[in-house]
């Protein structure tokens, strides 16, 4: 009940076109849903968060989906570009205090030029 | 947004030898700090969450023994590697946060890569 699911593993997305990466939870307790993106040998960033009073959210060209009735949501990076060849990691956790955050387990993005 | 500044960036160490890996909130006090263990095209497991003044919290399956985490301020958590051997060679990375009721977001290190040869 834990887990966080995210697919696909890898994705490749030619320049300009539109990256979609999928997650699902099962613990309805969670109620902040981060994206985090991590290049090699570096830490994850916090891309975009959402929390699940609201279907959308949207930040220059990420947004986020969310679908609470499914208990899924998803990553839209629009007019993608090389820059963004990144690792990418959906989470899960508790807003209310500083709870653990479950990771899902990540998209390697690749776009090509 | 919020800094955590984690140090090493790389370390090698022989086998047997003890490394410490220290995480600190550059501006702004962490509750809460988190140390998590990423294997190569893998995802971050949690191995323990540390409060400050308060042992750690160890994820079912990860030695404590091996893994020691002191949090003695609100600014600074330390890992130490035990009597390390190849198998704990990995990519570890913290994160802090600010907690109290607030936003729960967690800032992360830019992670400490661990060789054992």
């Amino acid at each position: 009940q834990q887990q966080v699911k995210q697919s696909p593993q890898s994705l490749i997305v030619q320049k300009g076109g539109i990256s979609i990466i999928n997650c699902a939870y099962e613990n309805t307790a969670f109620d902040y849903f981060p994206w985090y993106q991590q290049f090699p040998g570096k830490g994850p960033a916090l891309l975009i968060a959402i929390r699940p009073d609201v279907s959308e959210k949207k930040e220059g060209r990420f947004t986020i989906s969310f679908n609470k009735s499914a208990k899924q949501f998803s990553l839209h990076i629009m007019d993608s570009q090389p820059g963004d060849s990144a690792t990418y990691f959906c989470a899960a956790t508790r807003y209310s205090s500083a709870s653990k955050i479950i990771f899902g387990s990540g998209t390697r993005l690749s776009i090509r030029p | 947004g919020a800094v955590v500044s984690q140090h090493p960036s790389r370390v090698i160490c022989k086998s047997g030898t003890s490394v410490k890996i220290e995480c600190r909130s550059l501006d702004f006090q962490a509750t809460t700090m988190f140390w998590y263990r990423q294997f190569p095209k893998q995802s971050l497991m949690l191995m323990a969450t540390s409060n400050e003044g308060s042992k750690a919290t160890y994820e079912q399956g990860v030695e404590k023994d091996k893994f020691l985490i002191n949090h003695a301020s609100l600014t600074l958590s330390t890992l130490t590697v035990t009597s390390a051997h190849p198998e704990d060679s990995s990519f570890y990375i913290c994160s802090a946060s600010p907690g109290q009721g607030s936003i729960t977001e967690a800032f992360f290190g830019q992670g400490t890569r661990l060789t054992v040869v």
